[in-house]
Parts: C-alpha cells; sequence; structure tokens
C-alpha cells in the first residue's frame, strides 16, 4: 500500500487569514493523482481539489490552492481567506494508476478550527 | 446524476454476531467500489476494492469480507463480529478513467458492544 502522511493533527486559523495543510506521500508510481478531500462534522466525504502528477503547474479552486512538489513527493493544501465553514477534517489522498487497480489511499487527517 | 446509498447509517451489535452492510450505486455503469473504515480520530483504512462483479481485493487481513454480487452493488460482511471492528464505515465508488475522483457514501457508524 502506498504511505500518505499528515504530519499534523490539528491546525487552527483566523477568520480571514491563510493556512496550509502538509502532505507527503511515498510511491515509486510516475501516473498518479493526488486529491485533498475535506470532511465536516456531518461526516460526508466532499472533494476539495485535484491534482495530475504529470502536471507541474499547481491546482487551484477559488480559495483552496496545492503546492504540488513532485520529487519531493509532497502536495500541501493552501486556504486563503479561511472562512467558519471551512472548519472540518481535511485528509490528503493518493489515486494509484489505473494499471494497477485504481486504489485510494488517504492521509490520517488534519483537524482545522477556525477562529472568528 | 450518479447517486450512492449505504445503509444503515447506525448499528449497534454485540460482540461474536454477524454483519452485513450494503452499499449500492446509481447513474453509472461498471464503476471501481471500496470499502473504507474510519476509526475514531483516526484516517480512513482502505479494505477492499473492486473492479467487477465477483473480483474483489482485500487490503489488510482482518475479520470482515466483501462480495459484489452485482455491478452496481457492493457488501461488507461479518460472520462473527469483534469490539476491534467497530468504527464509521464508508463505502465509495469511482470511475475508470484517468484521474477520476472518489464519490463517497455517507456512512455507516458501527458500535459493537
Amino acid at each position: 500500500a502506498q504511505t500518505v502522511t499528515q504530519s499534523q493533527p490539528e491546525m487552527s486559523v483566523q477568520e480571514a487569514e491563510t493556512v496550509t495543510l502538509s502532505c507527503t506521500y511515498d510511491t515509486s508510481e510516475s501516473d498518479y493523482y493526488l486529491f485533498w478531500y475535506k470532511q465536516p462534522p456531518s461526516r460526508q466525504m466532499i472533494l476539495v481539489i485535484r491534482q495530475e502528477a504529470y502536471k507541474q503547474q499547481n491546482a487551484t479552486e477559488n480559495r483552496f490552492s496545492v503546492n504540488f512538489q513532485k520529487a519531493a513527493k509532497s502536495f500541501s493544501l493552501k486556504i486563503s481567506d479561511s472562512q467558519l465553514g471551512d472548519a472540518a477534517m481535511y485528509f490528503c489522498a493518493y489515486r494509484r494508476p489505473a494499471y494497477t487497480g485504481n486504489q485510494f489511499y488517504f492521509g490520517t487527517g488534519t483537524s482545522l478550527t477556525v477562529i472568528p | 446524476s450518479q447517486t450512492i446509498h449505504q445503509w444503515p447509517a447506525t448499528l449497534v451489535q454485540p460482540v461474536g454476531s454477524p454483519l452485513s452492510l450494503e452499499c449500492t450505486v446509481e447513474g453509472t455503469s461498471n464503476p471501481n467500489l471500496y470499502w473504507y473504515r474510519q476509526a475514531a480520530g483516526r484516517g480512513l483504512q482502505l479494505l477492499f476494492y473492486s473492479v467487477g462483479i465477483g473480483q474483489i481485493s482485500s487490503e489488510v487481513p482482518q475479520n470482515l469480507s466483501a462480495s459484489r454480487p452485482q455491478d452496481r452493488q457492493f457488501i461488507l460482511s461479518s460472520k462473527k463480529l469483534l469490539l476491534s471492528d467497530s468504527g464509521f464505515y464508508l463505502c465509495a465508488w469511482s470511475g475508470r478513467g484517468r484521474g477520476e475522483k472518489l464519490f463517497f457514501g455517507s456512512g455507516t457508524q458501527l458500535s459493537v458492544l
């Protein structure tokens, strides 16, 4: 199984400020995808952002952006202008190539608190 | 549009009892199907995944089994539950295209007492 590591169990940010969540992964594969998912108190998993390993350009979705460092196997999530609704557990995920079975592996998560 | 149904939402079972959790997907065909477990305060652990009817791959040895009797139906089972089987179980599906995301069900909170 691929290893996905989130070294920050908890993070906090002031409302309207910026926060960065860290994620590293271990792989020898080249054709993979990386994801950030959000799990609010409702426990429903919500896709935040997706990055293809072959694309050097960092993905951006409104206030959410990533810093993808392929050589370092690092995939951090930046949340700008943090809002109260951003409070949730955030999971980094690695999707294996299709020819291997398309497994998704998740990190242990980072609990984000947004302070008003 | 595609939807995923998972039930029940909550389940309390005694140790040693059997388990059957069901998940169905609508609006798509030939999906990849997955079962995850989320223990309290921990991440999502991949338990099983399936790329087709009757094709099940297990990620970790455990007290659970999975079956896919129909294209869009995925079942998680146990003959005898253990205390350590308690947790939040999530069913998910993805398409087969490159980079397709994972769609999750609403989850089942299982408490084994």
